[in-house]
């Protein structure tokens, strides 16, 4: 079956690390993506990696992927204001097929 | 390169009428998804069309909703007879011919409203 997973809600300090984690079921998930989403806008795509690969960094953002447990994280580092949002962990099977959507992680940043 | 375009951003409609979504694929793309979002939840697959052919409707609801992507024009999500649970935001994503890498651009979305 497909389904992704992760936690509602996140609050980190300004400055601080974040670490959003997601699970997924289908293990014959080729793509993986973080998607961030503002309030009341669409979605941006944040950075992806693909399943024969265990790290993906782009400068502030680390992408594990431990495809054994079917556990994706997202490490945003020096956590800013600007990073407040709702974070989608996805998958997809082929390079032109749905996407499934995680519920999303809202991420709240303490001063 | 414009991105996609969906119109119109907001639309409220009562229980019955009807309701029409456009989307617009970035230049060049030809492969066009729409998804819907629920209030406080993900997005969910709807519909997957390349140009003038449904490719996956396994997410559309059998009644009520339907989807084109003609030769010429935008993309349209028609719901008919809209009900209150179809309030919701619903997003269209394009991706090119040959999508190698599956990135999909993702449009503002419609905010749908049925009073």
């Amino acid at each position: 079956g497909e389904d992704v997973e992760q936690s509602l809600f996140l609050s980190v300090r300004e400055g601080d690390s974040s670490v959003i984690n997601c699970t997924y079921t289908d293990s014959s998930s080729t793509y993986l993506y973080w998607y961030k989403q503002e309030p009341g806008a669409g979605l941006q795509l944040l950075t992806y990696i693909f399943s024969n690969m265990d790290m993906k960094q782009d400068q502030r953002l680390t992408v594990l992927l431990n495809k054994k447990d079917k556990h994706l994280s997202l490490r945003i580092a020096d956590t800013q204001t600007g990073d407040s949002a709702i974070y989608f962990c996805a998958e997809a099977y082929s390079s032109a097929s749905k996407i499934i959507f995680g519920s999303g992680t809202r991420l709240s940043i303490r001063p | 390169n414009a991105g996609v375009m969906q119109n119109p951003r907001h639309l409220v409609r009562r229980r019955g009428q009807e309701a029409r979504l456009r989307c617009s694929p970035m230049k060049g793309h030809s492969h066009v998804y729409w998804y819907r979002q629920l209030p406080e939840e993900g997005l969910k697959f709807m519909v997957y069309l390349q140009k003038e052919n449904i490719i996956d409707e396994s997410g559309m609801p059998k009644e009520r909703f339907s989807a084109e992507f003609p030769k010429e024009g935008p993309s349209i999500l028609r719901i008919q007879q809209v009900v209150r649970g179809d309030s919701a935001a619903y997003f269209c994503a394009s991706s090119p011919e040959l999508a190698g890498e599956n990135e999909q651009y993702f449009g503002p979305g419609t905010r749908l409203t049925v009073t």
